[in-house]
């Protein structure tokens, strides 16, 4: 399976742990995007990376969050400091052209 | 005011049905302009991109009306495995960065 995928599927954390999530696009995508979604809401954008660069950042990205692409391929989004707040689906999205495919997302719940 | 707007539904329609959905967006720079499908428990996944002139694919036709910020998607002869949720998205730099999406409308296609 070529597609983007996300690791874990699912993560169960107290509050006030760090918590991190892993993401490989498309091999030979460029764009790597972060997006959170909550139930019954479509995806909202966090981040944006074109290769290792970080280009932009959206303002629900608190300081709590950061993210990487170290290499331009592989990107971690890490939450510091974990809220009841950030319980939601972390998706990851890459793209060569206008396309965005979307991998399978990561379940975060904060007890 | 949400950037991208939709009638959360649900719509509930029988087989062989013709259901329409409708969206406006706020930001008259958008270039851009999608309709993504997510299954339940699933990622969102490209359905069709929206051009000014209209375009069809198959039983799905997306219109798009620049002057009044609006865009529709018509589904003519549903099929049970319509059933999802469609979201409206746009994109406002037309770079293939962020994209905005709608909350979502479900439709349920009924035997």
């Amino acid at each position: 399976d070529t597609g983007v995928s996300q690791n874990p599927r699912h993560k169960i954390t107290k509050r006030g742990q760090n918590v991190t999530f892993r993401c490989d696009p498309i091999s030979e995508h460029n764009r790597l995007y972060w997006y959170r979604q909550t139930l019954g809401q479509g995806p909202e954008f966090l981040t944006y990376f074109q290769n290792e660069a970080q280009l932009e950042k959206s303002r629900l990205l608190s300081d709590r969050f950061s993210a990487e692409r170290p290499k331009g391929s592989f990107s971690t989004l890490e939450i510091q400091r974990t809220e009841q707040g950030d319980s939601a689906m972390y998706l990851c999205a890459s793209s060569l052209g206008y396309e965005q495919f979307f991998g399978p997302g990561t379940r975060l719940t904060v007890l | 005011r949400k950037e991208v707007e939709q009638d959360p539904g649900p719509f509930n329609v029988p087989e062989g049905a013709t259901v329409a959905f409708n969206c406006t967006y706020s930001n008259s720079a958008s270039q851009s302009f999608f309709w993504y499908r997510q299954d339940c428990r699933k990622e969102p996944k490209l359905l069709m991109s929206v051009y000014s002139s209209g375009n069809e694919d198959g039983r799905f036709t997306a219109q798009l009306n620049r002057a009044s910020q609006y865009i529709s998607l018509l589904i003519r002869d549903s099929k049970l495995s319509d059933s999802a949720t469609y979201l409206c998205v746009v994109n406002h730099s037309g770079s293939a960065r962020q994209l905005t999406f709608g909350s979502g409308t479900q439709l349920t296609v009924l035997p």
